[in-house]
């Protein structure tokens, strides 16, 4: 299995749909789990972060599921503005603090 | 506070020319990383530095070197350019995450290279 796998989309989904991504990875040791945000031809930005079973900010949800190895990313109520690529992003199995970027997963909500 | 810095935003060489991409970074942070990423690929690390004074080699370090100059500043060089280092740089640097052994990491804007 690849350290961190995500399917890349497109999801095209409406306004105020609900949308889901799964992200898997390999490293069953990981104890800290983030998502990242990327617009086009931006750098990535901290969504969030996820330590435990999972975390809510607004109309985004992290789910972590630690049995199956893998995490998700819930958007309720999807704006336009949510449009952008979604990096899921764990521990690297290699010493260190260092982080595995996944492919990431191509989100685009049309009106 | 402007975070992680970068420059140049924009470049473009030509095979065998150098050049040295600078970031910085004022948050205080022990740890910065460089990444370069590919269409359709994620993140790939480059090299990072734990600490001032110390660097290692990540996954793709071929072709590169770097310079950790002092905390705030962490810069990469490529002493002969090839099109196969034509990509998006990106410049990060973190800070550790309470109670984990995981860092969380802030990115700089990017410089964007093209080499001919």
């Amino acid at each position: 299995r690849k350290e961190v796998e995500q399917d890349p989309g497109p999801f095209n989904v409406p306004e105020g749909a609900t949308v889901a991504f799964n992200c898997t990875y390999s490293n069953s040791a990981s104890q800290s789990f983030f998502w990242y945000r990327q617009d086009c031809r931006k750098e990535p930005k901290l969504l969030m972060s996820v330590y435990s079973s999972g975390n809510e900010d607004g109309r985004f949800t992290a789910q972590l599921n630690r049995a199956s190895q893998y995490i998700s990313l819930l958007i309720r109520d999807s704006k336009l503005s949510d449009s952008a690529t979604y990096l899921c992003v764990v521990p690297g199995e290699d010493a260190g603090n260092m982080l595995t970027f996944g492919g990431g997963t191509r989100l685009m909500v049309k009106p | 506070n402007a975070g992680v810095t970068q420059t140049p935003k924009f470049q473009v060489l030509k095979t065998g020319q150098s050049m040295t991409l600078q970031c910085a970074q004022d948050m205080n942070h022990n740890s910065m990383y460089w990444y370069r990423q590919d269409p359709g690929m994620g993140l790939r690390l480059i090299y990072y530095s734990a600490s001032e004074g110390t660097t290692d080699k990540g996954e793709v370090p071929n072709g590169y070197n770097v310079s950790r100059l002092n905390k705030r500043e962490f810069s990469l060089r490529l002493e002969s350019a090839a099109p196969s280092q034509t990509s998006v740089y990106f410049c990060a640097s973190s800070v550790p995450v309470a109670g984990t052994s995981t860092d969380t990491q802030y990115f700089g804007p990017g410089t964007r290279l093209t080499v001919l």
